[in-house]
């Protein structure tokens, strides 16, 4: 079974211009939670969607957002980028069958996303 | 809201030797716990995790963990590290019923021959 698959890998963008970022699930799962990774912040969680709605948001601004397709897929968008969101961001998926979302997360190996 | 500390940044082992990763967590009515490890140049991978039930967790590659409710701990143990163990272990914590989960700083384990 295939893994969770991010793409792209690597992205460069400037100040300002906004971003989107693909996460594709497991086959099967229903889940897919979107963190944030940097030296300075650490480890962040973003938002899980499931079965196409947000069901758990972290306390990011308005400029991060996502949504999930018909077949479990995401997308994770940044508007206005500044150089704070350069990072790592991973995606994970799961089963998504617990309402609490504490199923057990795969994590795909992450978007470099390098803001100039 | 929940904070999770991890005391150690960096922890050095040989090989064979037993470690421990200590991870606190702030007090909290319910709280669910994990460990995580993230080798060079890729995604996170679960180790273990406590809903509930048995304060004695185990998890893959040999390590366990244990709740200690009256310490808010959650320390990581392995009795015997490969050099395979090398890499980076984040502590994360989650409370009032969802999966929000706050990390900690993480700690990189360094394992030598």
């Amino acid at each position: 079974k295939a893994g969770v698959t991010q793409t792209p890998r690597y992205l460069i963008k400037t100040r300002g211009q906004q971003v989107t970022l693909s996460c594709s699930p497991i086959s099967g799962h229903r889940s897919v939670s979107w963190y944030q990774q940097t030296p300075g912040q650490g480890l962040q969680f973003l938002f899980e969607y499931f079965s196409e709605t947000q069901r758990n948001k972290g306390n990011f601004p308005g400029r991060f957002s996502g949504r999930q397709f018909s077949n479990s897929r995401s997308e994770m968008n940044v508007s206005t980028l500044e150089l704070g969101d350069s990072a790592l961001y991973l995606c994970a998926s799961s089963l998504g069958g617990r309402s609490d979302g504490l199923d057990t997360q795969y994590f795909g190996p992450g978007t470099r996303l390098t803001v100039l | 809201a929940q904070s999770v500390t991890q005391l150690d940044s960096q922890v050095p082992v040989f090989e064979e030797a037993p470690v421990e990763l200590r991870c606190n967590y702030s007090s909290s009515v319910s709280v669910y716990l994990f460990w995580y490890v993230q080798y060079p140049n890729q995604g996170l991978q679960l180790l273990l995790k406590y809903l509930s039930g048995s304060t004695l967790v185990k998890g893959i590659n040999g390590f366990e963990a244990e709740f200690n409710k009256s310490q808010t701990s959650f320390h990581l143990r392995k009795p015997s590290v490969h050099i395979s163990d090398t890499a980076e272990y984040f502590c994360a914590a989650s409370s009032g019923g969802s999966y929000i989960p706050t990390f900690g700083r993480g700690t990189s384990l360094i394992v030598h021959p």
